[in-house]
């Protein structure tokens, strides 16, 4: 399969607890997006890289939120000291950018469960 | 701040009506993208569209940017039980990665 991973698929952990979720995008993929969905409602963008860059990072994404992307390859998204308020569907895409589209794939998803 | 309204948010109808998907912006955008999206998966992508004006037609899905590049329609004929699903319409412009998202649209179709 050559698509969009993501591991774990589900993730339940107590408040005040680390977690932290992997993305392996498409291999020549130069984009990963990382967004966080709740339930009836669209994703949300939380951050991008750009090979390693990470090129702009959202509001939402407070200072308990870390990602990266060390080699350009695969990413992490990590958060600390998890709240309920974080329980959510964590997705993460890739796309190789072709202006002015940037089309970009999805992965399954990992889904949180803050008790 | 950009946004995407999508209407209706509900839509439950039976097999064979057709129905149009709508979604609207007081903003423009360089691409606006449609995706499916399954209970418990992520979004799978089914067009994009870039040129304002453009129609675009996936066997019975048709979809369509207007004019102005603020809004975009999915019409969907003869609609079959494997159409159910969340749909999502959501934007992109050049200066940035991030992608815009609708609320989505819930389609139940009933055999």
């Amino acid at each position: 399969d050559t698509g969009v991973s993501q591991n774990p698929r589900h993730k339940i952990t107590k408040r005040g607890q680390n977690v932290t979720f992997r993305c392996d995008p498409i291999s020549e993929h130069n984009r990963l997006y990382w967004y966080r969905q709740t339930l009836g409602q669209g994703p949300e963008f939380l951050t991008y890289f750009q090979n390693e860059a990470q090129l702009e990072k959202s509001r939402l994404l407070s200072d308990r939120f870390s990602a990266e992307r060390p080699k350009g390859s695969f990413s992490t998204l990590e958060i600390q000291r998890t709240e309920q308020g974080d329980s959510a569907m964590y997705l993460c895409a890739s796309s190789l950018v072709v202006l002015p589209t940037d089309e970009q794939f999805f992965g399954p998803g990992t889904r949180l469960t803050v008790l | 701040t950009q946004l995407l309204e999508q209407s209706p948010q509900f839509l439950s109808i039976q097999e064979g009506e057709n129905l149009t998907v709508y979604c609207n912006s007081s903003s423009v955008f360089s691409s606006l993208q449609w995706y499916r999206q399954e209970p418990g998966e992520g979004p799978v992508l089914l067009v994009t569209v870039v040129t304002g004006g453009e129609v675009k037609k996936l066997k019975r899905l048709t979809f369509q940017f207007g004019d102005a590049r603020k809004d975009s329609s999915l019409h969907i004929t003869a609609a079959q039980p494997g159409d159910t699903g969340l749909y999502l319409c959501a934007g992109g412009t050049s200066n940035t990665g991030k992608l815009i998202f609708g609320q989505g649209t819930t389609l139940q179709v009933k055999p």
